[in-house]
């Protein structure tokens, strides 16, 4: 089975803070995405990656920053954390290839809870 | 992507089959149908896609209309674990792979 895991289930954090969020894959994925989840706005992606070292926006980037240095592991860095950032944060991971059981069968992790007070 | 339409909650004997709408009539040829799930404060969980023809696998059967403007996701013996909401998506294969989540269905399975 893909597993995706995430750093923390539940962070809270205070304003102006630097935040971390981790996200591994075991399955050799080429690409990694970060999505935010709100109430009445679902899923919006933040950022993703096809590559190691490679990163691009998504819909809604301003605030967030990523890393991608082994092709594992994804992060999402929130370089001054703002109450509106508040959110639960989902890392995914999915093949890069031909056919469609590759590139559009997203694997979720469980989520971030963050808090920021 | 196509837009889609589903009913915003559902109930369902624990049991019975789950029967799920979706209406996409805006659907291109090249466009495939997915369905995912998402269980209270866990990831959204892939279930099933496909084109034209009906597809079954261990979680679920996913039914297409001939015309390909609305399908039907089932679970076929529900259980209290399958109360989740679950959304359904058109989209175009290799579309950038970004994944856009409207409303879904609020499944409640009942004992």
């Amino acid at each position: 089975d893909v597993k995706v895991t995430q750093s923390s289930r539940y962070l809270v954090k205070r304003t102006g803070e630097k935040v971390f969020l981790e996200c591994v894959q075991d399955m050799d994925h080429e690409n990694m995405f970060w999505y935010r989840q709100d109430p009445g706005l679902g899923l919006r992606l933040i950022y993703f990656s096809y590559d190691v070292k490679m990163k691009e926006k998504g819909d809604i980037p301003e605030g967030y920053s990523v890393s991608r240095e082994k092709k594992e592991r994804f992060s999402l860095i929130l370089e001054s954390a703002s109450t509106n950032q508040t959110s639960m944060y989902l890392c995914a991971s999915s093949f890069w290839g031909s056919g469609p059981a590759s590139t559009d069968t997203q694997y979720f992790g469980p989520g971030t809870r963050l808090t920021v007070l | 992507d196509a837009k889609t339409t589903q009913p915003p909650s559902m109930d369902c004997a624990e049991g019975r089959a789950a029967n799920l709408p979706c209406n996409h009539s805006t659907i291109s040829g090249n466009e495939y149908v997915y369905w995912y799930r998402q269980i209270h404060s866990q990831g959204p969980q892939y279930i099933i896609h496909g084109l034209k023809n009906n597809e079954t696998n261990e979680m679920a059967s996913l039914i297409i209309t001939e015309d390909r403007k609305s399908s039907t996701l089932i679970l076929p013996h529900a259980t209290l674990r399958d109360t989740a909401v679950y959304y359904c998506i058109v989209r175009v294969e290799n579309a950038g792979n970004m994944l856009t989540f409207g409303g879904g269905t609020r499944l409640m399975v009942k004992p």
